[in-house]
């Protein structure tokens, strides 16, 4: 079955760095695109990236252009978030979700369970 | 960006009865293909979301025909024709017709 389990969340100071993972079973990696959804605490969701199943497009939320990047490495069955520049209002549970068609780019389908990522000074 | 709203924000159902959800949009999710761009989540408590319905209206594998999604352009309806206590958790809409997607505010359902 369809299984993503994301990793490499934590605790962290403003402005420091922190890289995601999440790996991907179950499914043909290499046919499907990928986002990152977040959840801060207690508030709804919000869009964060999108990477195409090829890695040939890129998309982000307005407010991670240029902070943000979203990589995958098909030998490793893995999606990556690289997150720069962290703020206190990043602060959220992190999901990887997988798009819901093969070899395009809509919406979610399958999530993983989540990373938490708590920017703190 | 594409502006989703909900409503009601929360809403208390008698196991039993129907409930509905508004989404509407600030853009036609119409797209040329004849499909709108519209799916439907629940996030149960505890849980990460699940997809309940896609493309506006198409029911997602397990999903209970209880659960059903209507609507075109910018108005969209999520209803449930018998809402059952395991139903309880957050309703989500969102957009992908257009990047950053964009998701509602979320529906809160509990059970009265």
């Amino acid at each position: 079955q369809v299984q993503l389990v994301e990793s490499g969340g934590g605790v962290v100071q403003p402005g420091t760095s922190l890289r995601l993972s999440c790996t991907a079973s179950g499914f043909p990696f290499s046919s499907y695109a990928f986002h990152w959804v977040r959840q801060a605490p207690g508030k709804g969701l919000e869009w964060v990236a999108a990477v195409s199943y090829d890695a040939t497009d890129r998309f982000f939320g307005d407010s991670m252009k240029g902070r943000f990047a979203i990589s995958r490495d098909s030998s490793k069955n893995t999606l990556y978030l690289q997150m720069n520049d962290l703020r206190v209002d990043d602060t959220a549970v992190y999901y990887c979700a997988r798009d819901r068609t093969a070899f395009g780019v809509a919406n979610p389908d399958f999530w993983g369970r989540g990373t938490l990522v708590a920017v703190s000074s | 960006d594409i502006v989703m709203n909900q409503s009601p924000l929360s809403l208390a159902v008698t196991p039993g009865e129907p409930a509905s959800i508004s989404c509407r949009s600030s853009q036609s999710l119409l797209h040329s293909t004849g499909y709108n761009h519209l799916d439907w989540y629940l996030q149960k408590p505890g849980q990460s979301p699940q997809l309940l319905i896609s493309l506006g209206s198409s029911r997602a594998s397990g999903v209970p025909d209880r659960f059903s999604g209507s609507g075109s352009g910018t108005d969209f309806m999520l209803k449930i024709s018998r809402v059952e206590a395991d139903d309880v958790g957050t309703y989500y809409c969102m957009q992908g017709l257009q990047i950053p997607r964009t998701f509602g505010q979320g529906t809160k359902l509990e059970i009265k």
